[in-house]
């Protein structure tokens, strides 16, 4: 039972845009930054967004994040058939532990 | 660019230790700013923080997994490891080692992952 919420699945058409939710307490997500995943198959998961809704160098701006309270969303616009992966979301607990969703699995249809 | 290198044994018997190593390239671990941690994801499973060393040697582990864990840093080789002792079927998992923004900015770097089998 993973500490973070996320849905186990979400799809959409290619072009369409997908969010992604991911829910915890205010022990977690609620006073810290979160950060997103993606891992598409066969492969290291790779940090998509930081602090919340910073993008690393190189992550196209059709990725976006947000968190409001105790929950975070991460946006993905203009779906391409290359985005079918798994995403993560992350943070760390109030006892200073690493915790992250159960993943997500992204169909573009 | 920051490179981090998985390497030990595949193939692990039940009850013995778990011994992994993660190299580091492109980057001292011994630069701080950074917690270096291991992450394992069993088949088909979501990610699972096994816990994380700093450069001095400062170590936090998650407790679920705590009393089986040692994570050590050999800042000569630029390297830092895991050992998960007696190891059982569950253990069984494709293991990441990556490197931990310090003020929770996320794991910005990750290893391939070696994938560790625990079987007689």
């Amino acid at each position: 039972q993973s500490v973070l919420t996320q849905p186990p699945s979400v799809s959409a058409a290619p072009g369409q845009k997908v969010t992604i939710s991911c829910s915890g307490s205010s022990s977690n997500i609620g006073n810290n930054y979160v950060s997103w995943y993606q891992q598409l198959p066969g492969t290291a998961p790779k940090l998509l967004i930081y602090d919340n809704n910073k993008r690393p160098s190189g992550i196209p701006d059709r990725f976006s994040g947000s968190k409001s309270g105790t929950s975070a969303t991460l946006g993905i616009t203009g779906l391409q058939t290359g985005d079918e992966a798994d995403y993560y979301c992350g943070t760390w607990d109030s006892s200073l532990r690493r915790v992250f969703g159960g993943g997500t699995k992204l169909t573009v249809l | 660019q920051v490179q981090l290198q998985e390497s030990g044994p595949g193939l692990v018997k039940p009850s013995q230790t778990l011994s992994l190593t993660c190299t580091v390239s492109g980057g001292s671990i011994s630069s701080g700013g950074y917690y270096w941690s291991w992450i394992r994801q069993h088949p088909g499973k979501g990610l699972e923080w096994i816990g994380y060393i700093y450069y001095s040697g400062s170590t936090y582990y998650n407790p679920s997994l705590k009393s089986r864990v040692t994570i050590s840093v050999d800042t000569s080789k630029n390297q830092f490891s895991l050992k998960l002792s007696s190891v059982t079927a569950a253990d069984t998992a494709v293991y990441y080692c990556a490197r931990d923004q310090q003020g929770g900015s996320g794991f910005d770097y990750w290893g391939q992952g070696t994938l560790v089998t625990v079987s007689s």
